[in-house]
């Protein structure tokens, strides 16, 4: 059974720092793997997927990293801004619909 | 703009009553979920459907009920038999193809007493 492990369950910088989010998981036979944005009682926003085959996905100041063979995902956020305090949530997609297994999330404040 | 609407976003019902969340997409997805979130767990699957008229259980159907009769749209029932229904519930669609990227709707919080 696909686990999702994420790396710290909360984190507290100050503004302009650049940051990193752990994601972990147990099978490494994956399909995609999201990252997602949720603020409080919101739905979730996509961030940025990459697929299986891939290594990297950038957009803006965030850069997502995929190492299968390890089972690790880093979420890589530069220059924080107060604006990007939310919990960040990584899914994996495992071959099937029914297979995407979410983390908890890590629950990010910057502070200004 | 293209998108998912959930509605209501706050649901209030008394123990021992059906309930219906709506979901509605005008992405032209072919496959939809039903999320549950709650505090300290991950999101859990409900049921997911793939095409028209055809729909899976999850991980946590029991208590639930869904229906499928247009691609657009995607009902949850939540029934007297689900134990525990209060909590976030999310509606999420994607291609059935490519990528299978999952877009999210902002979610009905139920609270049932």
């Amino acid at each position: 059974k696909q686990e999702v492990t994420q790396i710290p369950a909360a984190l507290s910088v100050p503004e302009g720092e650049n940051l990193v989010l752990n994601c972990s998981f147990t099978d490494s036979a994956i399909y995609n793997l999201q990252w997602f944005r949720q603020d409080p009682g919101k739905g979730l926003t996509s961030l940025l997927l990459i697929q299986s085959s891939q290594r990297e996905q950038t957009s803006g100041r965030l850069n997502a990293s995929l190492d299968k063979s390890s089972g690790r995902s880093t979420l890589y956020i530069a220059a924080s801004q107060p604006g990007d305090s939310a919990t960040y949530l990584c899914a994996v997609m495992a071959g099937g619909y029914q297979k995407v297994t979410f983390g908890i999330g890590t629950k990010l404040q910057v502070i200004p | 703009d293209g998108g998912i609407t959930q509605s209501p976003k706050y649901l209030f019902r008394k123990e021992g009553q059906n309930v219906t969340l709506s979901c509605e997409q005008n992405l032209n997805h072919d496959a939809m979920y039903w999320y549950r979130q709650d505090p300290g767990q991950g999101l859990r699957l409900i049921y997911y459907s793939q095409i028209v008229n055809d729909f899976q259980k999850g991980d946590i159907a029991e208590g639930y009920s869904v229906s499928r009769e247009k691609k657009e749209s995607f009902p949850l029932t939540v029934t007297s038999a689900q134990k525990n229904p209060t909590a976030f519930y999310l509606c999420a669609s994607s291609m059935s193809s490519g990528s299978y990227e999952q877009y999210f709707g902002p979610g009905t919080r139920l609270t049932v007493t």
